[in-house]
Parts: C-alpha cells; sequence; structure tokens
C-alpha cells in the first residue's frame, strides 16, 4: 500500500521560506510516476503546486513557477517543496502526492499539513 | 488560467442519482479526456473517483461514473448513500500544458 505523509514547519514568517517533506513507503519514487504537491486554503478549492517525475522532469504551476522548487531524495525515498518571499496567501494546507502523469490524475495523497504564514 | 465552472452545492435523497457538471473550454475539458474527479470528505484529504473522464480506480463504487460533452464534464452518484456526502472537485488538464481544478461541489444527502 503507498503512503505519503507530509512534514514540516507549521507557521512560518512573511518573506521566508516555507519548506515541506513527503516520505513516501510502499512504492520507491525513483522507479515510476510523477510526485507532487498540490495546496487548499483554507475554506477554498485545489490547486497545483507542481510535480516531479522519478526521472527529474518538472511542472509548475506558471503562477508559482518563480517561488517553487520540487526535488526528489531517492535515497531517503522522499521528495520536498521550497516556497520562497511567502505572504499571508500562500496560508493553506499542503498535500503531497503521486501522480500518474505530469499533470493528473493524482491517486495516493498524503494527509496534509496546514501551514500558516504569519509573522 | 480560470477555474473549472462547478456548482456551489448539489442534493440528492438516499438511494436517488444526482449528477455534478464541471464546465470548461475548448482550450482544456473540451479539447483532452484528461478530467478527473476527487471526493473530499470534510477534514480529510481528496480521494481520486474518475480519471480520464469515465475510468474508476479499483477502490471506487461502480455508482460513481464520469462523462464528457462538449466542454462539460459531469461526475454521476447513483444510489446515494450518507457516506457520499462531501465536496468534489473536478480537474482538466490544459492547452498550456497545466493543471486546473474546479472551485468544488457541495454534495448534501438527504
Amino acid at each position: 500500500q503507498v503512503q505519503l505523509q507530509e512534514s514540516g514547519p507549521g507557521l512560518v514568517k512573511p518573506s521566508e521560506t516555507l519548506s515541506l517533506t513527503c516520505a513516501v513507503s510502499g512504492f520507491s519514487i525513483g522507479s515510476d510516476h510523477y510526485w507532487g504537491w498540490i495546496r487548499q486554503p483554507p475554506g477554498k478549492g485545489l490547486e497545483r503546486v507542481g510535480s516531479v517525475s522519478h526521472n527529474g522532469r518538472i511542472y509548475y504551476n506558471p503562477s508559482l513557477e518563480s517561488r517553487v522548487t520540487i526535488s526528489l531524495d531517492t535515497s531517503k525515498n522522499q521528495f520536498s517543496l521550497k516556497l520562497s518571499s511567502v505572504t499571508a496567501a500562500d496560508t493553506a494546507v499542503y498535500y503531497c502526492a503521486r501522480g500518474l502523469s505530469g499533470h493528473d490524475p493524482f491517486d495516493y495523497w498524503g494527509q496534509g499539513t496546514l501551514v500558516t504564514v504569519s509573522s | 488560467q480560470s477555474a473549472l465552472t462547478q456548482p456551489p452545492s448539489v442534493s440528492g435523497s438516499l438511494g436517488r442519482a444526482v449528477t455534478i457538471s464541471c464546465t470548461g473550454t475548448s482550450s482544456d475539458v473540451g479539447s483532452y479526456n484528461r478530467v478527473s474527479w476527487y471526493q473530499q470528505p470534510p477534514g480529510a484529504a481528496p480521494k481520486l473517483m474518475i480519471y480520464e473522464v469515465f475510468n474508476r480506480p479499483s477502490w471506487v463504487s461502480d455508482r460513481f461514473s464520469g462523462s464528457k460533452s462538449g466542454n462539460t464534464a459531469s461526475l454521476t452518484i447513483s444510489g446515494l448513500q450518507a457516506e457520499d456526502e462531501a465536496d468534489y472537485y473536478c480537474s482538466s488538464y490544459t492547452s498550456s500544458s497545466t493543471l486546473i481544478f474546479g472551485g468544488g461541489t457541495r454534495l448534501t444527502v438527504l
């Protein structure tokens, strides 16, 4: 059974960098598929942040592309998200998920982690 | 790229059927069979229910079905059960090589 678990600070100050990690079990991230991040502001809808393939192909949301970095660490079977220069608008539940292609669908999801941007 | 358009809420009675629509444009839903549907119960992560318009993952009941006509995709849930009460989101690949989601639909089971 594929399982994903997000971890990282729940509070980030404005203008700083948000950093999250997703630990994957039950599947080797270096063998296949895409690995992505999706976020959901409180009370709002879903927004894909970006995805990276097992062999390094990357897709970022154009509206976030200048601030986002997603990378794989196959030795630890985990992948990470860095979002720089955050503002209150980046406050959201961040989900990591496995993608069957570069864009969708996402078949396995983590439980999500709330990140609040506030001083 | 604008979000796909979904009705904010729909309701249906136990045992009946309900359909949720997802309207896009000729640059997304209308041009690609890359529409997915996700179910999100309150406080939980989204769960994939339909992909590539009408395909169901192995864990999804055949009460859930997907279809598409022109720029509008639809999710139909038959034999409504209390456990179906959740938010539902559609998504589509776009001609800009991006992924967009709908605004979500709250399903209430009466």
